[in-house]
């Protein structure tokens, strides 16, 4: 069965310490990678869409990787406005082109 | 308006009430979706429309029925639901289905009693 399990489930960092939460998957052909950023209160909020092994996507602070397993979202000197849930999905092969398929999330808190 | 829409933010209701969900885009997509987000699970797709033309129905039960009456707007009725029902319910929309940018709305927080 198709699988997407990021973690850890819940991050707490000081203003300033990177880190790296990871998205992993067992699909059977992926198509496509994203990450999305969720705020209490609203809807997730699209990030990166990563296509193939070895692919990397930046944005301010975050930096979003890929492997044939795996993806991590780094996150660098990071500040108290980052913190969120952080939702990966996955696009299969063989399936719609629609379905996403999201992982639980990992709740990320930034202390000033 | 910018962006996408849902209303009403928060609905409680009865076992036995009937109500309806409403999702509106104001960025000319022709895709849009319907996500239930529960605690500690992952989002889950319900429905998805393409040109108001239902192209996915994920296996939902009948109590809850998705009606796009164009484009832009996009509800979900709602009737005799259970309390596990009791969720968030976000509303997407995309360029179009083969468009895996899909921009979400804020969702309405449901409570079934």
């Amino acid at each position: 069965e198709d699988q997407v399990t990021q973690s850890p489930e819940a991050l707490r960092l000081q203003e300033g310490e990177s880190s790296s939460l990871n998205c992993s998957y067992t699909v059977s052909g992926l198509r496509g990678l994203f990450w999305y950023r969720q705020d209490p209160g609203k809807g997730p909020e699209f990030l990166f869409t990563l296509y193939s092994a070895g692919e990397e996507k930046e944005k301010e602070r975050l930096k979003a990787t890929l492997t044939k397993k795996e993806s991590f979202l780094h996150i660098t000197a990071p500040k108290p406005e980052d913190s969120a849930t952080y939702l990966c999905a996955v696009l299969i092969s063989g399936g719609s082109n629609y379905k996403l398929t999201f992982g639980k999330g990992t709740l990320l808190t930034v202390n000033p | 308006e910018t962006g996408v829409t849902q209303t009403p933010r928060h609905l409680v209701m009865g076992m036995t009430n009937k109500k309806s969900l409403k999702c509106e885009q104001h960025l000319g997509h022709n895709a849009m979706y319907w996500y239930k987000q529960s605690a500690k699970k992952p989002l889950e797709l319900m429905f998805v429309y393409s040109l108001e033309e239902r192209v996915e129905n994920n296996s939902v039960p009948s109590r809850f029925s998705p009606e796009c009456p164009n484009s832009s707007h996009l509800f979900l009725h709602l009737h005799t639901l259970q309390p596990e029902d009791s969720a968030l319910y976000l509303c997407a929309s995309s360029q179009d289905v083969a468009d895996n940018e899909q921009f979400f709305g804020p969702g309405t927080r449901l409570t079934v009693l």
